[in-house]
Parts: C-alpha cells; structure tokens; sequence
C-alpha cells in the first residue's frame, strides 16, 4: 500500500480480555517498530523487527505484552489481560531498511480503550 | 479522535508569524535528530532530520538549528500557517535503529 496501515482504528475492550492490533507496513520496507502513546505524552518504543533478525523486544512493558511479524509483512502487537494502564494509541511505524539513521513512516494507530 | 492531551507545552502564535519550538536532548551521543508533526487522530509525519556534524539545516518554511554544546534543538517555521496547529517532537536516535521521541510540544495556531 501507499503508507502504512493499522488496524482497528479503534478498540474498546473490557479489562482482563486479550487484544490484537495488525500493522501493514509499507511495501518493501525490511523494519517495523511498534510505539505506544499515553495522552497527553511522547511516543513509547516497544518493539523492533528487521528482516529475519531476531526482534528487540526491550520496550515491551511486561509479558502480557507480544508481538509477531511474518517475514517482512505483517506484524500483530497482542496484548493478554488487558488492564486499565494499557490504555493508548498504539503506533506502528515502518522504515527502508532500520538501519542508522532512518526517518519513520507512521501508521494512524490504534485507539486502546479498557473499561 | 484525540490523539493527545491538554499537559503539553503549548505555544500560540499569530498566524503569518515565525514559530520557534525549542527541545533539549538528554545522550551526548546522539548523532541524527528529527522532527515530526502530529496531528489530531493521526500518526507522526516527518518534517526535516539534521545529523551531528551539521549544525542548521533548511526545509520548505522550517529550519532546524542544533547546538550539541548544550544539547539542544530548535525548529523555526516560518510564516506560520492554520495547518500548522498540531504537537510537534523531536527525535534523537543513539545510533542504530531505536528513535527516542521527546514530549512533544502543542503548537496553536491564531487566524
């Protein structure tokens, strides 16, 4: 596709059920990042994938939190038990190569709601 | 929908006037910084980047100005426009793929 796009855009879910996002990166671009955004604060890194390397999960909050990618497609950022504090938009964002130095390409993000 | 809240920093200007948002970065050796714009209900777009061994850096309307004695960032918009309003963030990337974003700041924009 022409950017990259994630998916629900929305998504309100009770506290205790497990969710998942989906992230389409762009075409061609061998590494994705996952981000989270609280209100009213700067993005937060989660995750990183490049190509078929073993992905950096240090950002990830707990192991509640887990991410897939499918070769250099798709990702699905899941999230167990959500509780009240996952609240937020999750943002997935692509790059050419994830290399040094790279600018990001952001999705729209998923609004995270908990009851 | 909203997609951040009233506890940024916040600067209003008129419209038609230059903007200046102002970012400290925290690791001395950071050597590539971006700005991004963030508007409501959306993810952060690019603006302009500038590596360490530059110090000002010009785009259409924006500059980006960098003093790594004090560890600072700067970018100006000039001639302000309505489509300007959004949060804007700086970036720094320590080297090799993880991007640090800042708090962001709100920019107002007055018609």
């Amino acid at each position: 596709g022409a950017g990259v796009s994630q998916s629900p855009s929305n998504k309100v879910t009770e506290k205790g059920k497990d969710v998942e996002l989906r992230c389409d990166p762009i075409s061609g671009h061998t590494a994705l990042y996952w981000y989270r955004q609280r209100l009213g604060q700067g993005l937060e890194f989660l995750i990183y994938f490049q190509g078929n390397s073993a992905p950096d999960k240090s950002g990830l909050p707990s192991d509640r939190f887990s991410a897939e990618r499918t070769g250099e497609s798709v990702s699905t950022l899941t999230i167990q038990r959500t509780q009240q504090e996952d609240s937020a938009v999750y943002l997935c964002a692509s790059s050419s190569q994830g290399g040094r130095g790279e600018k990001l390409f952001f999705g729209s993000g998923t609004q995270l709601s908990v009851l | 929908g909203e997609s951040v809240g009233l506890h940024l920093p916040t600067l209003s200007v008129q419209e038609g006037d230059n903007s200046i948002i102002n970012c400290a970065y925290s690791n001395s050796a950071s050597d590539y910084f971006i700005w991004y714009k963030q508007e409501s209900g959306k993810g952060p777009q690019f603006i302009i980047d500038i590596r360490s061994n530059m110090d000002k850096r010009q785009g259409q309307r924006v500059t980006v100005l960098l003093n790594k004695t004090v560890k600072h960032l700067s970018l100006q918009i000039a001639a302000t426009q309505p489509g300007d309003s959004a949060v804007y963030f700086c970036a720094e990337n320590t080297g090799g793929f993880k991007t640090i974003f800042g708090a962001g700041t709100r920019l107002f924009v007055k018609a």
